[in-house]
């Protein structure tokens, strides 16, 4: 059975503040790595892709990546009001996202103005 | 490119009777999913296309539960003999096979189904 755990929440953050979302996977084959936003009512959206160990930057959101510690995080800098929403960490055994997605429960995000 | 159109957006329906969605993928993607989310939880997936070749099918698609893509490009999920447990939003992502390693999955507004 493959595994994707998250953190339900909610995480708290102030305004302006670093909000850290972890995700831990139990395929050791997981070969790429998603993280979607969702608002609620909403479907997922694509917000950062990842496939290799390390850090991954767009904007102020940032992907880290960990295979031997089977960890995935995301970072979101200077956290907006804007940013509240579930984020789902999704995993994939192959090396692209034509394939199906296993996802976590997701973490609720509250950005406090 | 008007993006994932689903329909109906919301479905009642009383236990036992028979429900269809269809799903309109972006144009031109090769690959659709099925995924299945309730309260609280991710999307579970479901069964996926490429082209109108079912590819898999996930152990939480019962036998009541059948999906076609005819001609490649819509996508219809039957569920027969619905249950209260099948309550849940369905959710549709189309992606390509062209471009770029993220093969980013699109997902539609979702059909919510509540069974009485």
């Amino acid at each position: 059975q493959k595994e994707v755990e998250q953190n339900s929440g909610p995480l708290s953050v102030p305004e302006g503040a670093i909000a850290s979302l972890n995700c831990t996977y139990s395929d050791r084959g997981s070969q790429s790595f998603f993280w979607y936003r969702q608002y609620s009512g909403k479907s997922p959206e694509l917000i950062m892709f990842i496939y290799s160990n390390g850090d991954k930057e767009d904007g102020r959101f940032t992907a880290q990546l960990n295979k031997a510690s089977q960890y995935v995080s995301l970072l979101i800098r200077d956290s907006q009001p804007s940013d509240s929403a579930t984020y789902l960490c999704a995993v994939s055994t192959r090396d692209s996202g034509n394939t199906p997605l296993v996802f976590g429960k997701g973490t609720r995000l509250s950005v406090i103005a | 490119d008007t993006g994932v159109s689903q329909n109906p957006r919301h479905k009642i329906t009383k236990r036992g009777q028979n429900v269809t969605f269809r799903c309109d993928p972006i144009s031109e993607h090769n690959r659709l999913y099925w995924y299945r989310q309730t309260l609280g939880q991710g999307p579970e997936f479901l069964t996926y296309f490429q082209n109108e070749a079912q590819l898999e099918k996930s152990r939480l698609l019962s036998d009541r539960f059948s999906a076609e893509r005819p001609k490649g490009s819509f996508s219809t999920l039957e569920i027969q003999r619905t249950e209260q447990g099948d309550s849940a939003m369905y959710l549709c992502a189309s992606s390509s096979l062209a471009g770029g390693r993220s093969n980013e999955q699109f997902f539609g507004p979702g059909t919510r189904l509540t069974v009485l």
